[in-house]
């Protein structure tokens, strides 16, 4: 089977830095992604790692380690519109089909 | 551009009616996936489609569920006849197909059923 684990929850303040953990058991991997969903709206692309290492993008970053089936995201200089839910997912084979986990949601206060 | 187009954005019906869900994928893409959200079970895979052929359809949950894509431009995901445990936010999304650079997928803004 397939399984991403993920925190449920987790809470932060402005500007801090806030890292969300993901862990996974797939059969078959190509990269890591991770997806942004505020309250009512549609998941939006973030990141994705192939391979080791970070990956910087503006305030987001994201981390892959293969060996030990392990990612996270990074979130810099956090802002109340970062507040929602993210979503790490596995691409696990062709035509760039997703298994997602189970989302983290994130708030930020003021 | 048009990103993928969803419709309805709502809909409320009655147990045992059928329901047709329809999505337009972007243009150019030729990967076109259709989720299921729900608070218990979070986002799904229900099916999927590359070149307007379903490639896994293991995700469908039973036989009153059936997804289409006639042409490059349009599917529907059909359920016939709807439970109140069908309900949900159904999501389109699609990509560029390929085993090589990751191409990320991009979801329509969701049909949110109700099923009394």
């Amino acid at each position: 089977g397939q399984s991403l684990e993920q925190p449920s929850e987790v809470t932060a303040v402005e500007g801090a830095i806030v890292q969300i953990n993901c862990t996974y058991q797939t059969s078959g991997f190509y990269g890591l992604s991770w997806y942004q969903q505020h309250d009512g709206g549609a998941p939006t692309f973030l990141s994705y790692n192939a391979l080791d290492g970070l990956e910087e993008t503006g305030r987001f970053s994201s981390f892959l380690s293969r060996s030990d089936s392990y990612g996270y995201l990074l979130l810099q200089e956090l802002q109340m519109k970062d507040s929602a839910s993210y979503f790490c997912a596995v691409r696990s084979g062709g035509f760039q089909k997703l298994v997602f986990g189970t989302g983290t949601r994130l708030l930020v206060s003021p | 551009d048009a990103g993928v187009i969803q419709s309805p954005r709502h809909e409320v019906t009655e147990m045992g009616q059928e329901v047709t869900l329809r999505c337009k994928p972007i243009s150019g893409h030729n990967s076109l996936f259709w989720y299921r959200q729900t608070m218990m079970r979070g986002l799904e895979l229900l099916i999927y489609f590359n070149n307007n052929v379903p490639i896994d359809d293991s995700g469908m949950p039973e036989d009153r569920f059936s997804a289409k894509m006639p042409n490059a431009s349009f599917s529907t995901l059909k359920i016939q006849p709807s439970e109140p445990r069908d309900s949900a936010v159904y999501f389109c999304a699609s990509s560029l197909a390929g085993a090589g650079k990751n191409q990320p997928q991009h979801f329509g803004d969701g049909t949110r059923l109700s099923i009394l």
